[in-house]
Order: C-alpha cells, then sequence, then structure tokens
C-alpha cells in the first residue's frame, strides 16, 4: 500500500510539498503517479515519473507549476506544487502503474490521499 | 482529449440487485484500454477491471466489464451491501489519461 502526507492549508500562490511512502514493494520497480479530487468533482491524473525517475509527464493545468520526483533511496515519491491556484485544492492520490507510457496505464495500487485546500 | 461520459449519474438499486454503469468515449479507446475502479468517501480507490473485461486480483466475479471502441459497460450482479460507492471508469489510450465524472451506486 502507500501512505501520502504534506497536506495543508495554503494562500493562492504558495507552494507545498506532498510525500508518498510505499510499504510491501519498492517504488522503484513501478511507475508512480499522482491523480487527485476536487471537492465534488471526480478524479484527474495530475503527473507521472517512470521506474528510473528521469523520465516525467504532466497533465496541462499543472505543466510549468508541478514537479514529481522521487528520492534517491527510492523509498518516496513526491509532489512539489508551485504557484498554486484556487482549483488545485483537492485531495491528492499516490497511485503506482506497472507501465510508463505518455498515454498512461491503469492504477493497480492506491492511496487514501491527502488534502491541500488553497485559500483565496 | 479523449472524453469519458458515464452514465447514470446515480442508480438507486437494493442489495441483490444487478447494477449496469456506462462509459462512452469521445472517440474509440485504443487497444480497449479501459479501467474501472470503486471509490468510497475517506478510501483508497480500488482497481476492479484492467483492459475493458479483466478482473484484477482479489476482485469477485460478480463485477464484470465488457465493451469496445466508444461503448464500454461494467455490471455488478447480486449486489453486496459493500458495493455502495462511486465507481468511474478511465481510459490509458490515448493522451493524456482520462477519467469519467463518475457513477454513483447507492441503495
Amino acid at each position: 500500500q502507500v501512505l501520502e502526507s504534506g497536506g495543508d492549508l495554503v494562500q493562492r500562490g504558495g507552494s507545498l510539498r506532498l510525500s508518498c511512502e510505499a510499504s510491501g514493494f519498492s517504488i522503484s520497480t513501478k511507475a508512480m503517479n499522482w491523480v487527485r479530487q476536487a471537492p465534488g468533482k471526480g478524479l484527474e491524473w495530475v503527473a507521472s515519473i517512470g521506474r528510473t525517475g528521469t523520465a516525467t509527464f504532466y497533465a496541462d493545468s499543472v505543466q510549468g507549476r508541478f514537479i514529481i520526483s522521487r528520492d534517491k533511496s527510492d523509498k518516496t515519491l513526491f509532489l512539489q506544487m508551485n504557484s498554486l491556484r484556487a482549483d488545485d485544492t483537492a485531495v491528492y492520490h499516490c497511485a503506482s502503474s506497472a507501465y510508463f507510457r505518455p498515454e498512461g496505464w491503469y492504477f493497480d495500487i492506491w492511496g487514501r490521499g491527502t488534502l491541500v485546500t488553497v485559500s483565496s | 482529449e479523449l472524453v469519458l461520459t458515464q452514465s447514470p449519474g446515480t442508480l438507486s438499486l437494493s442489495p441483490g440487485e444487478t447494477a449496469t454503469l456506462s462509459c462512452r468515449a469521445s472517440q474509440s479507446v485504443s487497444s480497449n484500454y479501459l479501467a474501472w475502479y470503486q471509490h468510497k468517501p475517506g478510501q483508497a480507490p480500488r482497481l476492479l477491471i484492467y483492459g475493458a473485461s479483466n478482473r484484477a486480483t482479489g476482485i469477485p466475479d460478480r463485477f464484470s466489464g465488457s465493451g469496445s471502441k466508444t461503448d464500454f459497460a461494467l455490471s455488478i450482479s447480486r449486489l453486496e451491501p459493500e458495493d455502495f460507492a462511486v465507481y468511474y471508469c478511465q481510459q490509458y489510450g490515448s493522451s493524456p489519461q482520462t477519467f469519467g465524472q463518475g457513477t454513483k451506486v447507492e441503495i
């Protein structure tokens, strides 16, 4: 399973870093992703990173503002969120997938998520 | 961007009944790369189906996926109390991967 942390209340324009730790598997064996759910809305893919950590993909809505990364020990996944906007308010889920492709892949392991609230 | 439209928005059923959920794509989903997830409030989403019709590990055979190209369906037979949740479809055949808006199955 995976466990997210780092969600908080932050002002518009501010920054926040989310973390995701895996148990029962090594994140170096999987592609890792962030998926979010805004209040009252559906799921939205945010970003993906490949096994080696060198390749990444982003949704247009966060491109240039968010950075997905993994630590060198391959135990923790991060999402650095900058220039936050009110529409970034959401529960952010960490999820793994077996493959890493521009088109994505299905998500086999998910976390419960961590809440990010951006105040205006 | 490939848009997925789920219907109905809400399905009101009783335990023991069968639920049929629809997911329609704005264009053909490449290789039928379509997945279904179950999501309950405050919990992690759960993968049910991938590749349109393949059950994920540990998913009971009451759950079945079908369809191809632009029309897909998730059937849940013999509804149990724990099946009442929101269900999402996701396509991973074209970039960017997208989700439907969800169908709520309620008692």
